[in-house]
């Protein structure tokens, strides 16, 4: 199984609203990383887990919060988003010693 | 800051026709990967290259790592419609590192 999985795979929200992204893996990986990607950009990194801690946090705001309760799940909540908050959320998890990423299928996020 | 150059940036061409595509920094990176992405989709992992000199076939896709680990090229033979994407390449600064820095992309249409 070499897949990462992502529900949902939209999502419409307001700035009001509190929803949470999930990303799920069960290749053993031990990393797991959020990543937030615009149109015509690259993935730019959010924050990654290593054995299930926070090891890094890009200086994402605190309206992003995330969550890994064990080493193949990972959360992303979301409350009091922006509209420029819209963007496709990837999941990814690596093993260590090339740090191969592999992505999933992404949620599309619109805030409105 | 690390910084890998993607070049061109896009590219249109028949089918049939083939193209490299170009990735390239001052910095050694200890590992670099090559993703496609289609739009609204996750980018999927193609290849990583680990060695200097290092050279990688997937059928028509021909990868190969720089010799001083700086810089990396993505040579596509034949090229069909279902190449069509967006090629990213993305580096792995060192051992254990978490990050990796991305290209920004090129845009590949192939026209039938």
């Amino acid at each position: 199984d070499t897949e990462v999985t992502q529900t949902p795979k939209h999502l419409v929200m307001g700035m009001t609203n509190k929803k949470s992204l999930k990303c799920e893996q069960h290749m053993g990986h031990r990393a797991m990383y959020w990543y937030k990607q615009k149109a015509k950009k690259p993935p730019e990194l959010m924050f990654v887990y290593s054995y299930e801690k926070l090891s890094i946090n890009e200086s994402v705001p605190s309206r992003f919060s995330p969550e890994c309760p064990n080493s193949s799940l990972l959360n992303l909540h979301l409350h009091a988003l922006q509209p420029e908050d819209s963007a496709l959320y990837l999941c990814a998890s690596s093993f260590k010693r090339y740090n191969e990423q592999f992505f999933g299928p992404g949620t599309r996020l619109t805030v409105l | 800051t690390q910084l890998l150059e993607q070049s061109p940036q896009f590219l249109s061409i028949q089918e049939g026709e083939n193209l490299t595509v170009y990735c390239n920094s001052s910095s050694v990176f200890s590992s670099l990967q090559w993703y496609r992405q289609e739009p609204g989709e996750g980018p999927v992992l193609l290849v990583t290259v680990v060695t200097g000199g290092e050279v990688k076939k997937l059928k028509r896709l021909t990868f190969q790592f720089g010799d001083a680990r700086k810089d990396s090229s993505l040579h596509i033979t034949a090229a069909q419609p279902g190449d069509t994407g967006l090629y990213l390449c993305a580096g792995v600064s060192g051992a254990g590192s978490y990050q990796l820095t991305f290209g920004k992309g090129t845009k590949l249409s192939v026209i039938p």
